[in-house]
């Protein structure tokens, strides 16, 4: 119940093109869905999060959809560059501790 | 400081031996977290510290494993007796209250245990 599942795996896109990632939860008692990405050799940074009052949440050309019915959420990049070239992971929590980390996907976008 | 420091960067040791790694948060954050990344694989929660309530080591995968924090601020996580599987990314975070939301992690120490 404590799960994350993210997919795909890996993810290849066209320069300007949309980015798409899932993610999937099965504990209802988790309330605050982040986004990290992480460059190599970096920790991974908060892109942006979203609580289950909202069905969507839009920063720059990032956005978040959250179907609280479906228990899954999912991360849009608009306009995908190759600087957003990395590795994006979900995660959830309860309270916004201890966080439950999905298995992360690797963008890469092509010029 | 600006941000969340670990030290060392990268270690190495050799299996059987015990390893210290630190972690500085940034002033002033209440909160700490360890998280463990092995190689392709999503970050799995090791320990927390909330200010001075005891901490909670539900994440910690065995007795050779430990953590502390020093007068809330700097942290130190042991491994005992290190093993193989224990190679993996240790990453800290910090965040400025008790909901976690916004942490800040750190680079992390790579640990490759030979």
């Amino acid at each position: 119940q404590q799960q994350v599942k993210q997919s795909p795996q890996s993810l290849i896109v066209q320069k300007g093109g949309i980015s798409i990632i899932n993610c999937a939860y099965e504990n209802t008692a988790f309330d605050y869905f982040p986004w990290y990405q992480q460059f190599p050799g970096k920790g991974p940074a908060l892109l942006i999060a979203i609580r289950p009052d909202v069905s969507e949440k839009k920063e720059g050309r990032f956005t978040i959809s959250f179907n609280k019915s479906a228990k899954q959420f999912s991360l849009h990049i608009m306009d995908s560059q190759p600087g957003d070239s990395a590795t994006y992971f979900c995660a959830a929590s309860k309270g916004g501790n201890k966080l439950v980390f999905g298995a992360g996907t690797i963008l890469r976008v092509k010029s | 400081g600006a941000g969340v420091s670990q030290s060392p960067s990268n270690k190495v040791t050799e299996k059987g031996k015990d390893v210290e790694l630190r972690c500085d948060p940034i002033s002033g954050h209440t909160a700490l977290y360890w998280y463990r990344q092995s190689l392709g694989q999503g970050l799995e929660f090791l320990i927390y510290f909330q200010g001075n309530s005891a901490p909670d080591k539900s994440g910690l995968p065995s007795d050779r494993f430990s953590a502390e924090r020093t007068g809330g601020s700097v942290s130190t996580l042991t491994i005992q007796r290190t093993q193989q599987e224990d190679s993996a990314v240790y990453l800290c975070a910090s965040s400025p209250h008790a909901q976690g939301a916004g942490y800040t992690f750190g680079s992390g120490t790579r640990l490759t245990v030979v």
